[in-house]
């Protein structure tokens, strides 16, 4: 079975500034698809970025970009010009052939004024 | 942009009752799924469901579990004789096509005395 691991349960970033949250997998599957995911306290999950393990070239969507090994099976996030609004829990998830979302346990990003 | 709805956001329950949680995917979307976030846990995949059958479960999602599509737009989840373990946050998920973003609902945060 699949596993996610999110090592970093909590971390803050100064408003405008940068943050990597960190994110590893274990599989054993070549095509597969990786997602971050962001809950604010308003608690719908909100997709913020998905890679295609098939493609090489990092996903990126405006101040938010991914830094996709797959050798090393590590799927991290990066936040650019971190926003107050950016506070949130980060779950980063896994989808292959057994056809379910699998989640990691989530990193919960304070960004400080 | 549209959602996925959930009811009810918060429902209390005494244990051995039947609960239902009711979804309104996204109209256009084909698969719809349940998750549950037990408090301080993982999210974790309980089925998904399409065309009017269950496509995938988890081991979570055993005989005291059902799902349905009772008319063309609710998705409902059933818990029997709900248990104290039974207590977590449910998200419902909507998607076009098996391998598209999942949608997610604010979630039912379930309660079981």
């Amino acid at each position: 079975a699949q596993t996610v691991t999110q090592s970093q349960p909590e971390m803050s970033v100064q408003e405008a500034e940068t943050v990597t949250l960190s994110c590893t997998y274990d599989t054993s599957e070549s095509n597969y698809y990786l997602f971050w995911y962001k809950q604010p306290p308003s608690r719908q999950m909100i997709l913020v970025i998905r890679q295609e393990a098939y493609k090489q070239q990092n996903a990126t969507e405006n101040r938010f970009s991914v830094n996709f090994q797959k050798a090393a099976k590590s799927f991290s996030l990066k936040i650019s010009d971190s926003q107050l609004g950016d506070t949130a829990m980060y779950f980063c998830a896994f989808w292959g052939s057994a056809r379910q979302l699998t989640f990691g346990s989530g990193t919960q990003l304070t960004v400080l004024p | 942009e549209p959602e996925v709805t959930q009811t009810p956001s918060h429902q209390v329950t005494q244990m051995g009752q039947e609960v239902i949680l009711r979804c309104v995917p996204i109209s256009n979307h084909l698969y719809f799924y349940w998750y549950r976030q037990i408090l301080g846990q993982k999210v974790e995949f309980l089925v998904s469901f399409y065309n009017n059958e269950i496509s995938e479960k988890s081991e979570i999602f055993d005989d005291q579990f059902s799902v349905e599509r009772p008319d063309g737009s609710n998705f409902t989840l059933k818990i029997r004789s709900t248990k104290l373990e039974d207590s977590a946050m449910y998200f419902c998920a909507s998607s076009e096509a098996l391998s598209s973003v999942q949608h997610f609902g604010d979630g039912t945060r379930l309660s079981i005395l």
